[in-house]
């Protein structure tokens, strides 16, 4: 969607680096969601964020929502394997009936050992 | 509680067969939505529906038709398929107030 754009698309770590996967949109942000998915599964719902300044960690993963509300970050500490996959934010923008959420195009992690 | 299923998980189409596919959610759960997953483009939304009997467009509805004639139910039906089709179509639900969607494992689908 090119409302909402996420960066970088590719990401190669070696384990135990830290990295960091952004997710910016054109429209304010009414609530950011954070997905994981593995390859050729579904995706598993990781965090919500609603509130400019809103910071939320679930294990070694933080996202971040900006206090414009038009940017959120995800960041994980010491990457590991179990780390990879596609990450996608999806965002509330609030524009349409039906509630729907608008994806941006994932950031495919690899973690390397 | 299974979540939300979707079957079949893989199939095949010749150019203008048809198909339906389902998805089954046992949460009770108000809204549904089927979305198509293709490299470079991220998930879109095809249909969505609100709640029993009703039905919404998303992005990319041309093509497909749905269905919610149970709240559990809610299918994608492809009346006649083109290669353009060929993609990734996830499933999801969610409850009334809450944003988070519960995604289905995904429908592997290929056009020839």
């Amino acid at each position: 969607s090119q409302e909402l754009e996420q960066s970088p698309q590719s990401l190669i770590v070696q384990e135990g680096k830290n990295l960091t996967i952004n997710c910016t949109s054109s429209k304010t942000l009414y609530g950011l969601y954070w997905y994981k998915q593995k390859y050729g599964e579904g995706l598993i719902f990781l965090m919500m964020l609603q509130k400019g300044g809103e910071e939320k960690s679930h294990e070694k993963i933080t996202a971040k929502l900006d206090e414009k509300k038009q940017q959120s970050s995800l960041h994980i500490t010491a990457s590991q394997p179990s780390h990879a996959g596609i990450y996608l934010c999806g965002a509330d923008l609030r524009e349409t009936s039906g509630s729907r959420l608008t994806f941006g195009e994932g950031t495919q992690l690899t973690v390397n050992p | 509680n299974a979540g939300v299923t979707q079957t079949p998980k893989f199939r095949v189409l010749k150019t203008g067969q048809s198909m339906t596919l389902l998805c089954a959610q046992d949460m009770n759960h108000e809204y549904m939505y089927w979305y198509r997953q293709d490299p470079g483009m991220g998930l879109r939304l095809i249909h969505y529906s609100v709640g029993e009997g009703t039905t919404a467009k998303g992005e990319v509805p041309d093509g497909y038709n749905v269905s919610r004639l149970k709240k559990q139910n809610f299918l994608l039906g492809l009346e006649s398929a083109a290669p353009s089709q060929t993609s990734v179509y996830f499933c999801a639900s969610r409850r009334h107030k809450s944003y988070e969607q519960y995604f289905g494992p995904g429908t592997r689908l290929t056009v020839t």
